[in-house]
């Protein structure tokens, strides 16, 4: 079966950039999407067909996704951001999630 | 308001049955793909189920057989009906709108607040 390898934490400080990976075998040729998760919070989309972001999704979320890697960005990232993130792409009529990354903002 | 709410949980023992309902307002289930994922304490997100393109259904290894997604158009409402039902089934289940954007892109882009289900003993 299909699978999505993300880094288990990462972190940044205030204002800095951080990257989130997605990995998965010729993820580039899919769509890949990724899901903000405050804690006792349902999910919440960010990033949807690679690189768009739904409406009052903040300008600082970006995506790209390019050979076996999608990545998450998020610019000048501020406390609210700290949450856990997951990607997501599917495969035939299937879904596949990502593990999922603990971002910290220190 | 488009909005989703489950409902259905509880604790039931192995072996056991359970059904889990979710209601839609704001938009018409028949029109759209709607799915299950469910989240075990402490663990990540996990894909269960999907209804899409009238009734065509799919559903992740780990629980084909065992659950069946449905709808009730005259109702709006999703349902999942969960048997034969494990431990490792315990999880939050959140019901999902799947918004389609053209090719083969998609997004879970409403969730409701999901319901726990707890299998034990």
């Amino acid at each position: 079966s299909y699978e999505l390898t993300q880094p288990p934490s990462v972190s940044v400080s205030p204002g800095q950039t951080a990257s989130i990976t997605c990995s998965g075998d010729t993820l580039g040729d899919e769509y890949a999407s990724w899901y903000q998760q405050k804690p006792g919070q349902s999910p919440m989309l960010v990033i949807y067909q690679d690189t768009k972001r739904p409406s009052g999704i903040p300008e600082r979320f970006s995506g790209s996704n390019s050979g076996n890697t999608a990545t998450l960005t998020i610019s000048g990232t501020q406390a609210m951001d700290e949450a856990d993130y997951y990607c997501q792409a599917w495969d035939s009529s299937t879904v596949v999630f990502g593990g999922g990354t603990k971002l910290t903002v220190l | 308001e488009v909005q989703l709410v489950e409902s259905g949980g509880g604790l039931i023992q192995p072996g056991g049955s359970l059904r889990l309902s979710c209601a839609a307002s704001g938009f018409t289930v028949s029109s759209t793909y709607i799915s299950w994922v469910r989240q075990a304490p402490g663990k990540g997100l996990e894909w269960v189920s999907l209804t899409y393109s009238g009734r065509s259904t799919s559903y992740a290894d780990s629980v084909k057989g065992r659950f069946t997604i449905s709808r009730d158009d005259s109702k709006n409402t999703l349902f999942l009906q969960m048997n034969s039902l494990r431990v490792e089934d315990t999880a939050v289940y959140y019901c999902a709108r799947v918004q389609a954007y053209g090719g083969n892109s998609y997004g879970f882009e409403i969730w409701g607040q999901g319901t726990m289900v707890t299998v034990s003993s």
